[in-house]
C-alpha cells in the first residue's frame, strides 16, 4: 500500500518549453502532498507544500510564477516548471501524506529528471 | 528553528560488516516524530521508520535496527550484516507532531553507503 505515482521520470526539453509532472497518490487520500528539488548528492529542499482544494504554500525563495502548482483532487498534483531554462535542471521528487491523523510518514514517488537544453 | 544533522557524508563498508548511521536533530518541540528513508541509486526514496517522541523503545526490523536517545537528541541507525542492495543514500528527517499547517520533514543532509562486496 501507500504508493505514489510520479510522472514523466525524465523529460528532456528546449529552454522556453512549459513541463508539466503530476503526482498520483494511487491507494490513499492526500490531502497535502508536498514538492522537493534535489541537485546531485544534495538532500531534498522542499519547494512547496500542495493542499488540496487551496493555493500551494511556496518556502521562501521559491518563485511561485515560475514553479505553478495544482492540486485538483485528493491523488494528484500537479507541478508545471514554466518557461524551463537550464538553471531549472534537476530532479524534482513528489510526496504525498496519507490523511489518516497525525505523524504519517510521506511516501514518496520515483522523481523526474529534468533536463533543459 | 529545527534541524537534522547527519555528520557522516559517506560511509564504505565491506559486505557483512555492521554499520550505524548517525543522526541528531534539534528542536524546540516536546513532541515530534523522527524518520529514517532510504534513497538507492535509483532515486527513488523509500520508507523505513518513524518514530514519535513518546517513544523511546529501541526497534529492530530483520537487519535494521534504530537507537533513539532522547538526552542526546539522537536516533541513529544500524545494519547488520550489511549486504550490497544496502548501498545507498539514506536520510534522517524530522517533523513536528501536531501538523501545524503541514507537518513538514526537515531532512538531514544525508549519508552515503557504499557497501563493498
Amino acid at each position: 500500500g501507500a504508493v505514489v505515482s510520479q510522472h514523466p521520470s525524465w523529460v528532456i526539453c528546449k529552454s522556453g518549453t512549459s513541463v508539466k509532472i503530476e503526482c498520483r497518490s494511487l491507494d490513499f487520500q492526500a490531502t497535502t502532498m508536498f514538492w522537493y528539488r534535489q541537485f546531485p548528492k544534495q538532500s531534498l529542499m522542499l519547494m512547496a507544500t500542495s493542499n488540496e482544494g487551496s493555493k500551494a504554500t511556496y518556502e521562501q525563495g521559491v518563485e511561485k510564477d515560475k514553479f505553478l502548482i495544482n492540486h485538483a483532487s485528493l491523488t494528484l498534483s500537479t507541478l508545471t516548471v514554466t518557461s524551463a531554462h537550464p538553471e531549472d535542471s534537476s530532479f524534482y521528487i513528489c510526496s504525498a501524506r496519507e490523511d489518516r491523523g497525525l505523524g504519517q510518514p510521506q511516501h514518496f514517488g520515483d522523481g523526474t529528471r529534468l533536463s533543459i537544453l | 528553528a529545527q534541524k537534522v544533522t547527519q555528520a557522516q557524508t559517506e560511509i564504505s563498508v565491506v559486505e557483512k560488516e555492521d554499520v550505524t548511521l548517525d543522526c541528531v536533530y534539534e528542536t524546540r518541540d516536546t513532541t515530534y516524530y523522527l524518520f529514517w528513508y532510504k534513497q538507492p541509486p535509483s532515486g527513488e526514496l523509500v520508507f523505513l521508520i518513524r518514530r514519535n517522541s513518546f517513544d523511546e523503545q529501541n526497534e529492530i526490523s530483520g537487519r535494521y535496527s534504530w537507537n533513539f536517545q532522547k538526552s542526546t537528541s539522537s536516533f541513529n541507525f544500524t545494519i547488520t550484516a550489511s549486504q550490497v542492495v544496502d548501498s545507498a543514500v539514506y536520510f534522517c528527517a524530522l517533523s513536528d507532531y501536531y501538523g501545524g499547517a503541514t507537518n513538514k520533514l526537515i531532512f538531514g543532509t544525508g549519508t552515503l553507503l557504499a557497501v563493498q562486496p
